[in-house]
């Protein structure tokens, strides 16, 4: 079974740029969640989507934002980039068991090898 | 909002020597806590999970974590470490952000290194 796959792998931008990074989760997972990794920060949830529906999101500027397509892929976009985006972009993917009045309940988060963005 | 405490940056033992990672988290309900673990320049792999079927969790590559309640603890262990141990060490818990959506809350990291 294929992990999440995340690409690319390596990406080097300018500030001021925008950027796409793109995720595919592992096959039947129709949750994808984005984190952000970085050495003072540590490791800080950007959002979740699931069915195509953005669930939750953190506290990151407007200028962080994603989408989640019928096949459940998602990606994010960093527009208007700044140095401090440097990081590496993890996205995991989850099953989700959808119960009663909406309640899901928690499934492992899978992680991919992350993007690593550097901003110049 | 829920918190984990990881004691410890960076922990040593020698190859063969106990490893003992230290967990804290603060929730006021049952946590979903699990340990990831990060190799240089790849994602984060799932270690073990805490699911309240039992307080002690076994997990791969050797490693077992024992949920305490009264401590609020959730600490990584393993008799033997091994060369191919060395890596960077993630406690979190999983969190209901609310509409059914739960994010993980992770701590700050513990950095193993394996003397030969």
């Amino acid at each position: 079974k294929a992990g999440v796959t995340q690409t690319p792998r390596y990406l080097i931008k300018t500030r001021g740029q925008q950027v796409t990074l793109s995720c595919s989760p592992i096959s039947g997972h129709r949750s994808v969640s984005w984190y952000q990794q970085t050495p003072g920060q540590g490791l800080q949830f950007l959002f979740e989507y699931f069915s195509e529906t953005q669930r939750n999101k953190g506290n990151f500027p407007g200028r962080f934002s994603g989408r989640q397509f019928s096949n459940s892929r998602s990606e994010m976009n960093v527009s208007t980039l700044e140095l401090g985006d440097s990081a590496l972009y993890l996205c995991a993917s989850s099953f989700r068991l959808v119960l009663g009045a909406g309640e899901s309940a928690n499934q492992p988060q899978h992680f991919g090898d992350g993007t690593r963005l550097s901003i110049l | 909002a829920q918190s984990v405490t990881q004691l410890g940056s960076h922990v040593s033992v020698s190859e063969g020597a106990l490893v003992l990672l230290r967990c804290n988290y603060s929730s006021s309900v049952p946590p979903y806590l699990f340990w990831y673990v990060q190799y240089p320049n790849q994602g984060l792999q799932l270690l073990l999970k805490y699911t309240s079927a039992a307080t002690l969790v076994k997990g791969i590559n050797g490693f077992e974590a024992e949920f305490k309640k009264s401590e609020t603890s959730f600490h990584l262990t393993k008799p033997s470490a091994h060369m191919s141990d060395a890596a960077e060490y993630f406690c979190a818990v999983s969190e209901n952000s609310g509409a059914g959506s739960y994010q993980l809350t992770f701590g700050k990291g513990t950095k193993l290194s394996v003397i030969p």
